[in-house]
């Protein structure tokens, strides 16, 4: 069965640090994966998605993500957190036919300290 | 700049009342969906369409109901609702080309009481 784990359900970091999200997923073939953040009250948006090709993505705001077929991973970084980026954040994986369904992730909740 | 909309954005209303979301995109997308958002929990999809006259019910078994009349509104109604229903309900669309990713409003937080 398709799923996605994220194993992280709270993250507190320091204002500065460096952060890691951890996104592993379950599917039968290569699927399309994506990192969406959303913060309180509204809804999701997209931050960077793999597609094809260089397995290290760029998204917005300083985000990158790196899809390791061997591990079946799409961990998400970010080499110096903000305060802003304080948010829920989910991994999404998607099928390469074109329903456009996306399978989420529970979420990972991202504080950052000051 | 994404265009998708929901409203109401916030709803507290009684047992046993009809309730209509709205979803609107101005995009022009074939494909729209509905997921279901409980606090802390993943988003689970309800319901999809794949254009005018479709709909499909989604991973997650829903009491809603959905219809898509024009291609750009995908509305969500519960025909009597119940406190089980209390949940954050998200809107979401995408074009038939790009990769996949999907485009969503900022949600309808439903409290039934």
């Amino acid at each position: 069965a398709q799923s996605v784990t994220q194993p992280d359900i709270h993250i507190t970091v320091s204002e500065g640090a460096s952060l890691e999200l951890r996104c592993n997923y379950s599917y039968g073939a290569t699927p399309y994966l994506f990192w969406y953040v959303q913060s309180p009250g509204q809804g999701l948006q997209l931050l960077l998605k793999y597609f094809s090709g260089d397995t290290l993505v760029q998204g917005i705001k300083g985000f990158e993500a790196e899809f390791k077929r061997s591990q079946s991973s799409f961990n998400l970084r970010k080499p110096s957190v903000h305060w802003s980026d304080a948010a829920e954040y989910f991994c999404a994986v998607g099928a390469r036919e074109n329903t456009g369904k996306l399978i989420f992730g529970q979420g990972t909740t991202l504080q950052v300290k000051p | 700049e994404a265009d998708i909309y929901q409203t109401p954005r916030y709803l507290v209303i009684g047992t046993g009342k009809k309730i209509t979301l709205e979803c609107s995109q101005t995009m022009g997308h074939d494909k729209m969906y509905w997921y279901q958002q409980d606090p802390g929990m993943e988003l689970h999809l309800i319901h999809y369409s794949y254009g005018v006259n479709s709909t499909e019910k989604g991973d997650l078994s829903s009491e809603s109901t959905v219809s898509r009349i024009r291609t750009e509104h995908f509305p969500l109604t519960l025909e009597s609702a119940r406190p089980s229903h209390t949940s954050q309900y998200l809107c979401a669309s995408r074009g038939t080309s790009g990769t996949g990713e999907l485009f969503f409003g900022e949600g309808s937080r439903l409290t039934v009481l």
